[in-house]
């Protein structure tokens, strides 16, 4: 069965210090992966997505994530964290058998501290 | 920009209660979704909806939901006899022409049932 594993439940990091969130996810044909924020009484904003090409794509905010299928992971990162970045972080693969589903993980909070 | 939106952003129930949760996707998009997310929990798909019908539903999805577009603009999740674990978040989602379009998130509706 599909999954997505967050193993940080929580990260706290000194502003403008560096940015690496993990996510490994289970899915047996060619991954389609998401990366959304949630900040507090918000919905998911969608940061970047991959869906082929380049395994290094590039997201809104400087956010940036990285795809190694040798390790089935799906990485988050940010160069220099500002203090409005503290939100959660969900990893999703999305499941298609003709119609989509996003299949979540746990999601990571992040603290910025200053 | 184009947005998802949903009414109400809160609602309280008394259990065995009726409710219906309403969504309002971006006008041009074509595939229709609703996910939940318990508090401290991960996010779950409910239900997928194209071409006026169901196109997947988790288990979770039981017979006391239903999905509707009544009118081509508004998408309705109704619960028709609420549980106290229907107590959630309830987010929709839209996506464009393709299953494989990325999904834009409403702010969802927080459900709680008493």
């Amino acid at each position: 069965a599909q999954s997505v594993t967050q193993p940080d439940i929580h990260i706290t990091v000194s502003e403008g210090a560096s940015l690496e969130l993990r996510c490994n996810y289970s899915y047996g044909a060619t991954p389609y992966l998401f990366w959304y924020v949630q900040s507090p009484g918000q919905g998911l904003q969608l940061l970047l997505k991959y869906f082929s090409g380049d395994t290094l794509v590039q997201g809104i905010k400087g956010f940036e994530a990285e795809f190694k299928r040798s390790q089935s992971s799906f990485n988050l990162r940010k160069p220099s964290v500002h203090w409005s970045d503290a939100a959660e972080y969900f990893c999703a693969v999305g499941v298609n058998t003709g119609f989509q589903k996003l299949v979540f993980g746990t999601g990571t909070r992040l603290l910025v501290s200053p | 920009e184009p947005e998802v939106t949903q009414t109400p952003s809160h609602q309280v129930t008394q259990m065995g209660q009726e409710v219906i949760l309403r969504c309002v996707p971006i006008s041009n998009h074509l595939y229709f979704y609703w996910y939940r997310q318990i508090l401290g929990q991960k996010v779950e798909f409910l239900v997928s909806f194209y071409n006026n019908e169901i196109s997947e539903k988790s288990e979770i999805f039981d017979d006391q939901f239903s999905v509707e577009r009544p009118d081509g603009s508004n998408f309705t999740l109704k619960i028709r006899s609420t549980k106290l674990e229907d107590s959630a978040m309830y987010f929709c989602a839209s996506g464009g022409s393709s299953s494989y379009n990325e999904q834009f998130f409403g702010p969802g509706t927080r459900l709680t049932v008493l």
